[in-house]
C-alpha cells in the first residue's frame, strides 16, 4: 500500500548543479503533478500532466523540467539549481474525476 | 492580493474549546474548495470537502459563502491532535488548484 512515493527525502545541491526528484505512485492515477511550498505561501504547482505522454506547465514552471513515459513515474528535473530553488517539494497524485489528492512525504532540496 | 488568503495565525486555543477561522477567494467562477491538514514537516492531507449547503464531519463543520466568497472551517471540541496548519483549497478548473498559505492552530492542554 504505497501511495506516492518520492525520493529523495533531503537533498543539498550546489549552484549549478542538476539533480532529478523522482516520484512514484501505484494507484493507477491519470493525473500527476508537483508543487513546492515555501514559507508564508502556499502550495504552488510547478508542471502537472493528465496522463502517460502529457505534461503541461503550472504557475512556477520556470527552471524544472518533467515528464511522464508511464502512469506510474512523473519525476522533477532541476536543469541548472539555483538558491531560488530551496524548497520543500511534494508530488501529488490523484484520478481525473476525482477530489481527493494523494501527496508524497515531500523532498527537502537546499540549494548553496 | 492572493487569490486564496487565511490568516496565518498561529491561533491558540485551549483544550475543547471551539474555534473557526475563514479563507477568502477572490475569484468568483471557482468550482469547488476543500479544507486540507498539514502536520509539521508533513505532506497535506484532505480534511473534508465544502459544499454549498454546509456539511459537517464528526467535530468538524465546513460552511461556504459564494456571495462573499469564503469558506470557513469549525473545530468543536478541540482535541490536542487538532494542532496542525489548515490549508484552505480552491478549484478554478482545468486542474487549477489554489493554495492558500494555511493558518496554524495550536491547541493548549
Amino acid at each position: 500500500n504505497a501511495g506516492v512515493t518520492q525520493t529523495p527525502k533531503f537533498q543539498v545541491l550546489k549552484t549549478g548543479q542538476s539533480m532529478t526528484l523522482q516520484c512514484a505512485q501505484d494507484m493507477n492515477h491519470e493525473y500527476m503533478s508537483w508543487y513546492r511550498q515555501d514559507p508564508g505561501m502556499g502550495l504552488r504547482l510547478i508542471h502537472y500532466s493528465v496522463g502517460a505522454g502529457i505534461t503541461d506547465q503550472g504557475e512556477v514552471p520556470n527552471g524544472y523540467n518533467v515528464s511522464r513515459s508511464t502512469t506510474e513515474d512523473f519525476p522533477l528535473r532541476l536543469l541548472s539549481a539555483a538558491p531560488s530553488q530551496t524548497s520543500v517539494y511534494f508530488c501529488a497524485s490523484r484520478f481525473s474525476s476525482g477530489n481527493t489528492i494523494y501527496f508524497g512525504e515531500g523532498s527537502w532540496l537546499t540549494v548553496v | 492580493r492572493k487569490e486564496v488568503e487565511q490568516d496565518p495565525g498561529p491561533f491558540n486555543v485551549p483544550e475543547g474549546a471551539t474555534v473557526a477561522f475563514n479563507c477568502t477567494y477572490s475569484n468568483s467562477a471557482s468550482q469547488s474548495f476543500f479544507w486540507y491538514r498539514q502536520d509539521c514537516r508533513k505532506e497535506p492531507k484532505l480534511l473534508m470537502s465544502v459544499y454549498s449547503s454546509g456539511n459537517e464531519d464528526g467535530r468538524f463543520t465546513a460552511q461556504l459563502n459564494r456571495a462573499s466568497q469564503y469558506i470557513s472551517l469549525l473545530i468543536r471540541d478541540s482535541k490536542l491532535s487538532d494542532s496542525a496548519t489548515y490549508l484552505c483549497v480552491v478549484n478554478r478548473g482545468n486542474y487549477q488548484l489554489i493554495w492558500g498559505a494555511g493558518t496554524k492552530l495550536i491547541i493548549k492542554p
